[in-house]
Protein backbone atom coordinates (compact mmCIF):
# COMPACT_ATOMS: atom_id res chain seq x y z
CA UNK A 1 0.00 0.00 0.00
CA UNK A 2 1.64 3.40 -1.23
CA UNK A 3 1.22 5.75 1.27
CA UNK A 4 3.02 8.72 -0.89
CA UNK A 5 2.26 8.25 -4.66
CA UNK A 6 3.82 10.40 -7.80
CA UNK A 7 1.74 10.05 -10.53
CA UNK A 8 3.35 11.61 -12.96
CA UNK A 9 6.50 9.39 -13.53
CA UNK A 10 8.20 11.92 -16.15
CA UNK A 11 7.70 15.71 -16.70
CA UNK A 12 8.94 17.59 -19.30
CA UNK A 13 9.05 21.56 -19.87
CA UNK A 14 10.34 24.54 -21.61
CA UNK A 15 13.21 26.91 -19.63
CA UNK A 16 12.00 29.83 -18.26
CA UNK A 17 8.67 28.33 -17.68
CA UNK A 18 7.09 26.63 -14.56
CA UNK A 19 7.45 23.30 -13.51
CA UNK A 20 4.79 21.76 -10.91
CA UNK A 21 5.77 18.32 -9.37
CA UNK A 22 2.59 16.51 -7.54
CA UNK A 23 2.35 14.25 -4.58
CA UNK A 24 -1.22 12.87 -3.04
CA UNK A 25 -0.73 10.76 0.43
CA UNK A 26 -3.24 8.60 2.21
CA UNK A 27 -2.12 8.63 6.06
CA UNK A 28 -3.66 11.20 7.95
CA UNK A 29 -0.86 11.26 10.22
CA UNK A 30 1.66 12.89 7.95
CA UNK A 31 2.53 16.18 9.10
CA UNK A 32 5.72 17.32 7.92
CA UNK A 33 6.50 16.76 4.36
CA UNK A 34 9.87 16.79 2.10
CA UNK A 35 11.19 17.05 -1.44
CA UNK A 36 14.53 15.73 -2.70
CA UNK A 37 16.00 16.00 -5.63
CA UNK A 38 18.45 13.13 -7.03
CA UNK A 39 20.80 13.28 -10.01
CA UNK A 40 22.45 10.07 -11.18
CA UNK A 41 25.46 8.32 -9.57
CA UNK A 42 23.98 10.73 -6.03
CA UNK A 43 22.36 10.64 -3.01
CA UNK A 44 19.10 12.69 -3.04
CA UNK A 45 19.68 16.37 -1.62
CA UNK A 46 17.12 18.01 0.39
CA UNK A 47 15.05 21.04 -1.84
CA UNK A 48 12.19 22.23 0.53
CA UNK A 49 9.70 20.89 3.02
CA UNK A 50 6.31 22.08 4.99
CA UNK A 51 4.98 21.49 8.22
CA UNK A 52 1.40 20.86 8.05
CA UNK A 53 0.56 23.76 10.00
CA UNK A 54 1.51 25.91 6.87
CA UNK A 55 0.05 25.92 3.45
CA UNK A 56 2.76 27.38 1.41
CA UNK A 57 6.64 27.79 1.99
CA UNK A 58 8.82 29.81 -0.47
CA UNK A 59 12.74 29.44 -1.13
CA UNK A 60 13.96 31.35 -3.96
CA UNK A 61 12.26 29.65 -7.43
CA UNK A 62 11.29 26.55 -5.49
CA UNK A 63 7.51 26.60 -3.48
CA UNK A 64 5.60 23.83 -2.11
CA UNK A 65 1.94 23.90 -1.58
CA UNK A 66 0.23 21.87 1.11
CA UNK A 67 -3.62 20.98 0.59
CA UNK A 68 -4.72 19.01 3.86
CA UNK A 69 -7.93 18.48 2.67
CA UNK A 70 -7.38 16.99 -0.42
CA UNK A 71 -3.81 15.15 0.76
CA UNK A 72 -2.47 16.79 -1.87
CA UNK A 73 1.30 18.95 -2.28
CA UNK A 74 2.84 20.38 -5.20
CA UNK A 75 6.55 21.63 -5.79
CA UNK A 76 6.27 24.50 -8.29
CA UNK A 77 9.67 25.29 -9.96
CA UNK A 78 10.09 29.12 -11.82
CA UNK A 79 11.62 29.70 -14.11
CA UNK A 80 12.89 26.18 -14.61
CA UNK A 81 16.25 26.14 -15.42
CA UNK A 82 18.34 22.97 -17.66
CA UNK A 83 19.68 22.12 -14.18
CA UNK A 84 17.04 21.37 -12.45
CA UNK A 85 16.36 18.26 -15.01
CA UNK A 86 16.88 15.41 -12.40
CA UNK A 87 14.32 13.13 -10.26
CA UNK A 88 12.32 14.61 -7.79
CA UNK A 89 11.08 12.76 -4.82
CA UNK A 90 8.39 13.76 -2.27
CA UNK A 91 8.72 12.31 1.35
CA UNK A 92 6.34 12.76 4.57
CA UNK A 93 6.76 11.64 7.95
CA UNK A 94 4.46 11.56 11.31
CA UNK A 95 5.60 13.01 14.46
CA UNK A 96 3.60 10.48 16.54
CA UNK A 97 4.56 7.28 14.90
CA UNK A 98 7.35 6.26 13.48
CA UNK A 99 9.47 8.89 12.08
CA UNK A 100 10.93 7.08 9.08
CA UNK A 101 10.20 8.84 5.90
CA UNK A 102 8.12 7.72 3.12
CA UNK A 103 9.05 8.43 0.03
CA UNK A 104 6.91 8.69 -3.24
CA UNK A 105 8.32 6.61 -6.66
CA UNK A 106 10.09 10.20 -7.75
CA UNK A 107 9.28 12.03 -10.83
CA UNK A 108 11.76 12.58 -13.60
CA UNK A 109 12.19 16.06 -14.33
CA UNK A 110 13.37 17.41 -17.44
CA UNK A 111 14.08 21.07 -18.65
CA UNK A 112 14.62 21.70 -22.05
CA UNK A 113 16.60 24.76 -23.35
CA UNK B 1 32.05 19.97 6.23
CA UNK B 2 32.49 16.20 4.65
CA UNK B 3 29.81 14.84 3.46
CA UNK B 4 27.48 11.57 4.26
CA UNK B 5 30.45 8.52 2.73
CA UNK B 6 29.43 5.64 1.83
CA UNK B 7 31.55 2.73 1.25
CA UNK B 8 31.73 0.26 -1.04
CA UNK B 9 30.16 2.50 -4.06
CA UNK B 10 29.68 -0.49 -6.10
CA UNK B 11 29.70 -4.54 -5.19
CA UNK B 12 28.59 -7.18 -7.07
CA UNK B 13 28.01 -10.42 -4.91
CA UNK B 14 26.49 -13.64 -5.69
CA UNK B 15 22.97 -15.07 -4.50
CA UNK B 16 23.74 -16.58 -1.10
CA UNK B 17 26.74 -14.52 0.01
CA UNK B 18 26.58 -12.07 2.31
CA UNK B 19 27.30 -8.46 1.72
CA UNK B 20 28.18 -5.72 4.51
CA UNK B 21 27.75 -1.91 3.63
CA UNK B 22 29.50 0.84 5.71
CA UNK B 23 28.23 4.46 6.39
CA UNK B 24 29.92 7.23 8.19
CA UNK B 25 27.50 10.31 8.88
CA UNK B 26 28.11 14.26 8.60
CA UNK B 27 30.22 15.12 12.01
CA UNK B 28 27.90 15.58 14.67
CA UNK B 29 25.19 14.06 13.52
CA UNK B 30 23.84 10.94 15.50
CA UNK B 31 21.06 9.70 13.56
CA UNK B 32 21.61 7.27 10.51
CA UNK B 33 19.34 6.12 8.06
CA UNK B 34 19.13 3.58 5.40
CA UNK B 35 16.86 2.77 2.72
CA UNK B 36 17.03 0.66 -0.53
CA UNK B 37 16.32 2.59 -3.72
CA UNK B 38 14.79 -0.17 -6.74
CA UNK B 39 13.27 1.26 -9.79
CA UNK B 40 10.29 -0.51 -9.09
CA UNK B 41 9.53 0.33 -5.71
CA UNK B 42 11.49 3.95 -5.31
CA UNK B 43 13.03 4.62 -1.90
CA UNK B 44 12.37 2.30 0.62
CA UNK B 45 13.12 3.02 4.09
CA UNK B 46 14.84 0.38 6.08
CA UNK B 47 16.12 1.06 9.56
CA UNK B 48 17.15 3.80 11.88
CA UNK B 49 20.03 4.16 13.82
CA UNK B 50 20.58 6.69 16.77
CA UNK B 51 23.11 6.05 19.31
CA UNK B 52 23.42 3.03 18.84
CA UNK B 53 20.17 1.95 18.76
CA UNK B 54 17.85 0.93 16.48
CA UNK B 55 14.86 3.31 16.86
CA UNK B 56 12.54 2.98 13.70
CA UNK B 57 12.80 -0.12 11.81
CA UNK B 58 10.80 -0.58 7.49
CA UNK B 59 9.16 -3.84 6.47
CA UNK B 60 12.09 -5.39 5.58
CA UNK B 61 12.97 -9.15 6.31
CA UNK B 62 15.12 -9.95 9.20
CA UNK B 63 18.07 -10.81 6.52
CA UNK B 64 18.58 -6.93 6.13
CA UNK B 65 20.50 -5.83 9.90
CA UNK B 66 22.17 -3.11 10.98
CA UNK B 67 24.49 -1.81 13.63
CA UNK B 68 25.91 1.81 14.74
CA UNK B 69 29.06 2.25 16.72
CA UNK B 70 29.99 4.93 19.43
CA UNK B 71 30.86 7.59 16.50
CA UNK B 72 27.87 6.54 14.71
CA UNK B 73 29.22 5.09 12.05
CA UNK B 74 26.57 2.63 10.66
CA UNK B 75 26.92 -1.05 8.89
CA UNK B 76 24.35 -2.43 7.19
CA UNK B 77 24.15 -6.35 6.42
CA UNK B 78 22.80 -8.43 4.17
CA UNK B 79 22.44 -12.06 4.45
CA UNK B 80 21.42 -14.95 2.25
CA UNK B 81 21.37 -12.18 -0.92
CA UNK B 82 19.01 -12.80 -3.49
CA UNK B 83 18.34 -11.44 -6.90
CA UNK B 84 15.91 -8.88 -6.03
CA UNK B 85 18.43 -7.28 -3.39
CA UNK B 86 20.41 -5.71 -5.82
CA UNK B 87 20.03 -1.94 -5.73
CA UNK B 88 20.99 1.17 -4.92
CA UNK B 89 21.23 1.78 -0.69
CA UNK B 90 21.49 4.62 0.76
CA UNK B 91 22.26 6.13 3.88
CA UNK B 92 21.09 9.08 5.59
CA UNK B 93 22.15 11.01 8.50
CA UNK B 94 20.94 13.83 10.74
CA UNK B 95 21.28 16.00 13.86
CA UNK B 96 18.85 14.37 16.10
CA UNK B 97 16.74 12.15 13.63
CA UNK B 98 13.16 13.10 12.12
CA UNK B 99 12.24 13.42 15.50
CA UNK B 100 13.09 17.02 15.13
CA UNK B 101 12.45 17.54 12.16
CA UNK B 102 16.03 18.12 11.08
CA UNK B 103 16.88 17.50 7.35
CA UNK B 104 18.18 13.83 6.13
CA UNK B 105 21.52 14.61 4.19
CA UNK B 106 22.09 11.63 1.74
CA UNK B 107 25.07 9.73 0.73
CA UNK B 108 26.17 8.74 -2.78
CA UNK B 109 24.58 5.32 -2.04
CA UNK B 110 26.37 1.82 -2.54
CA UNK B 111 25.08 0.07 -5.98
CA UNK B 112 24.90 -3.35 -5.04
CA UNK B 113 24.33 -6.37 -7.99
CA UNK B 114 23.62 -10.03 -6.77
CA UNK B 115 24.13 -12.20 -9.39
Amino acid sequence: DQQVKQNSPSLSVQEGRISILNCDYTNSMFDYFLWYKKYPAEGPTFLISISSIKDKNEDGRFTVFLNKSAKHLSLHIVPSQPGDSAVYFCAASSQGGSEKLVFGKGTKLTVNP
Amino acid sequence: KAGVTQTPRYLIKTRGQQVTLSCSPISGHRSVSWYQQTPGQGLQFLFEYFSETQRNKGNFPGRFSGRQFSNSRSEMNVSTLELGDSALYLCASSLEGLRQYNEQFFGPGTRLTVL
